[in-house]
């Protein structure tokens, strides 16, 4: 059963604190991606990277950076947390770039910031 | 720019009637669209996707969808609604410049009354 999973399902972190959100797959997928999701709003794409070591911005990367050191392995960062990045944060991963493949989501981390 | 409207937020059906779920894209050549279902506490499903062919798909848990190209649409449909049905439905276009990037619509949230 194919799984991606994030660290946390629920987060409470104070304005200013550097914020880890970590996300695994166990598909050997070669995409992977970070969206937040806010009522109203749908999900909009962060960043996403479709190699160990790439990265490329989404719609709404600022505020944002992200690591992506080993295949199965993504991170989301917030350098400075601050109240409007209050969020829930889903993880998603896929087959390689050019095929418009299926994204496989995890459940979600639900990121408060006081 | 691709984009996708779902003009409908929230949508109320008795369960055993049919439901008709909207999304609108917008877009240059011939879309990439998927439908996904969240459920409470969840990730998103992949429910159907269209890339090419019959423009009437079928997916998972009975659902399909019609595209319509003089339209501009990709409807969801189902004969006979569930009590499970009850989530939140999300249309998305793939981006033109591939990479298995989406673009998703803000959403509708459907309830079913017993």
């Amino acid at each position: 059963d194919v799984k991606v999973t994030q660290s946390s399902r629920y987060l409470v972190k104070r304005t200013g604190e550097k914020v880890f959100l970590e996300c695994v797959q166990d598909m050997d997928h070669e995409n992977m991606f970070w969206y937040r999701q806010d009522p109203g709003l749908g999900l909009r794409l962060i960043y996403f990277s479709y190699d160990v070591k790439m990265k490329e911005k989404g719609d709404i990367p600022e505020g944002y950076s992200v690591s992506r050191e080993k295949k199965e392995r993504f991170s989301l960062i917030l350098e400075s947390a601050s109240t409007n990045q209050t969020s829930m944060y889903l993880c998603a991963s896929s087959l390689p770039l050019g095929n418009y493949n299926e994204q496989f989501f995890g459940p979600g981390t639900r990121l408060t910031v006081l | 720019a691709q984009s996708v409207t779902q003009p409908d937020i929230h949508i109320t059906v008795s369960e055993g009637a049919s439901l008709e779920l909207r999304c609108n894209y917008s877009y240059g050549a011939t879309p990439y669209l998927f439908w996904y279902v969240q459920s409470p506490g969840q990730g998103l499903q992949l429910l159907l996707k269209y890339f090419s062919g019959d423009t009437l798909v079928q997916g998972i848990k009975g659902f399909e969808a019609e595209f319509k190209r003089s339209q501009s649409s990709f409807n969801l449909r189902k004969p006979s609604v569930h009590w499970s049905d009850a989530a939140e439905y999300f249309c998305a276009v793939a981006h033109t410049g591939g990479g298995n990037k989406l673009t998703f619509g803000t959403g509708t949230q459907l309830k079913v009354e017993l």
